[in-house]
């Protein structure tokens, strides 16, 4: 079935500097990945998302790149804030032409809290 | 602004009461929602997919007849979990899918047992 791994945490950093969280999948087909951020107290909310090999998403600074040779989905940002205190979820859903009861969930990777120093 | 709202936000309630959770859908029809269980410090468990006029889709091991599920409109799916027991505590998170793939969640309910 699908799976999907990130690095354990908690990472902590001081503000600019660089994050990698580190994501990894296992899956049938061609899933589509995302990242999601769950900050304090606040539902989970779509930080960016990649649905074929080679796409690139980003949003608020964050980047991932779908590697589907190394069926990885790293999350990087270049300069982090104290305001990205939150905890990342990597996740995948199925194959994006996929239908019947299986469309559209999601499987998580357990999380990585991610707290920034001033 | 908020696409998909939960309440209550926090419940406390007595070993065996019933406990209703509403996930409401504020912009988008949903003909889909999902349910997810999240334990402290760990990942969202998929419960079960909320199906609009039609019987709930349960995962392995998730006890169909303790989560009652109810899907009655386009923007509406309650949780009920029945015969509450402390070991039900948790954070409980629903979803929509108004489009392909992608999913809002609601901010949750706080489940607390005693």
């Amino acid at each position: 079935g699908n799976s999907v791994t990130q690095m354990e945490g908690p990472v902590t950093l001081s503000e600019e500097a660089f994050l990698t969280i580190n994501c990894t999948y296992t899956a049938t087909g061609y899933p589509s990945l995302f990242w999601y951020v769950q900050y304090p107290g606040e539902g989970l909310q779509l930080l960016l998302k990649a649905t074929k090999a080679d796409d690139k998403g980003s949003n608020k600074g964050f980047e991932a790149t779908y590697r589907k040779e190394t069926t990885s989905f790293h999350l990087e940002k270049g300069s982090v804030q104290v305001s990205d205190s939150a905890v990342y979820f990597c996740a995948l859903s199925g194959p994006a032409n996929a239908g019947g009861t299986s469309y559209g969930k999601l499987t998580f990777g357990q999380g990585t809290i991610l707290t920034v120093h001033p | 602004g908020a696409v998909v709202s939960q309440h209550p936000s926090r419940v406390i309630c007595k070993s065996g009461t019933s406990v209703k959770i509403e996930c409401r859908s504020l912009d988008f029809q949903a003909t889909t929602m999902f349910w997810y269980r999240q334990f402290p410090k760990q990942s969202l468990m998929l419960m079960a997919t909320s199906n609009e006029g039609s019987k709930a889709t349960y995962e392995q091991g998730v006890e169909k007849d303790k989560f009652l599920i109810n899907h009655a409109s386009l923007t509406l799916s309650t949780l009920t979990v029945t015969s509450a027991h402390p070991e039900d505590s948790s954070f409980y998170i629903c979803s929509i899918l108004p489009y392909q793939e992608t999913q809002y969640f609601g901010p949750g309910t706080r489940l607390l047992v005693l």
